[in-house]
């Protein structure tokens, strides 16, 4: 069974940063593109930022960019997300989603339960 | 990076069928046949209902289908049930290489 465990979600402080981790199993995960997605309180989805299989290939919504950087470490089943001058704005619940066969143009599949991010003062 | 266009929201009565439209650009929707649906219910994560267009994935039922036409990208459910009462999402490719949601739509079975 395909699980996806978000983990590094906290209440911080404008400006500063964080770092989100996500535990991939149940499938051959250095096959298979990442992203992240989020969800504000009581909004729709907005997706944060994709990673092909192998790292040569990476995307970010205009709204991080320069901001957040996405980064997989293959040996360790894992995917990273590391935010940093965080804004009131990017409150919202992670979740880290399993994409397709290699490249991220293809369709997102499985999703994990998520990791709530809280940027406040 | 404009969100791709929903309804945000459409209703309908058991047994009838229903029609959720998707409209992007010739730069995302239109230019790509990398189209997919979400389901999701209150609190819980989306579920993938629809991919490449018109696919469904193993375990997801045949009432669901997707299609295109141009810029624009729709999801009909047909022979609607309670249980479809749900938030539906479309997503897409873009050629800005990253992929973008629509809005959202609310589906109230009444």
């Amino acid at each position: 069974e395909v699980q996806l465990v978000e983990s590094g979600g906290d209440l911080v402080q404008p400006g500063r940063s964080l770092r989100l981790s996500c535990a991939a199993s149940g499938f051959t995960f250095d096959d298979y593109a990442m992203h992240w997605v989020r969800q504000a309180p009581g909004k729709g989805l907005e997706w944060v930022s994709g990673i092909s299989w192998n790292s040569g290939r990476i995307g970010y919504a205009d709204s991080v960019k320069g901001r957040f950087t996405i980064s997989r470490d293959n040996a360790k089943n894992s995917l990273y997300l590391q935010m940093s001058s965080l804004r009131a704005e990017d409150t919202a619940l992670y979740y880290c989603v399993k994409g397709g066969f290699g490249d991220f143009y293809y369709h997102m599949d499985v999703w994990g339960k998520g990791t709530t991010v809280t940027v406040s003062s | 990076q404009s969100a791709l266009t929903q309804p945000a929201s459409v209703s309908g009565s058991p047994g009838q069928s229903i029609t959720i439209s998707c409209t992007g650009t010739n730069s995302d929707v239109g230019g790509y046949n990398y189209v997919s649906w979400y389901q999701q219910y209150p609190g819980k994560a989306p579920k993938l209902m629809i991919y490449d267009v018109s696919n469904r994935p193993s375990g997801v039922s045949n009432r669901f289908s997707g299609s295109k036409s141009g810029n624009a990208a729709s999801l009909t459910i047909s022979g609607l049930q309670a249980e479809d009462e749900a938030d539906y999402y479309c997503n897409s490719y873009t050629s800005s290489n990253t992929r973008v949601f629509g809005g959202g739509t609310k589906l109230t079975v009444l």
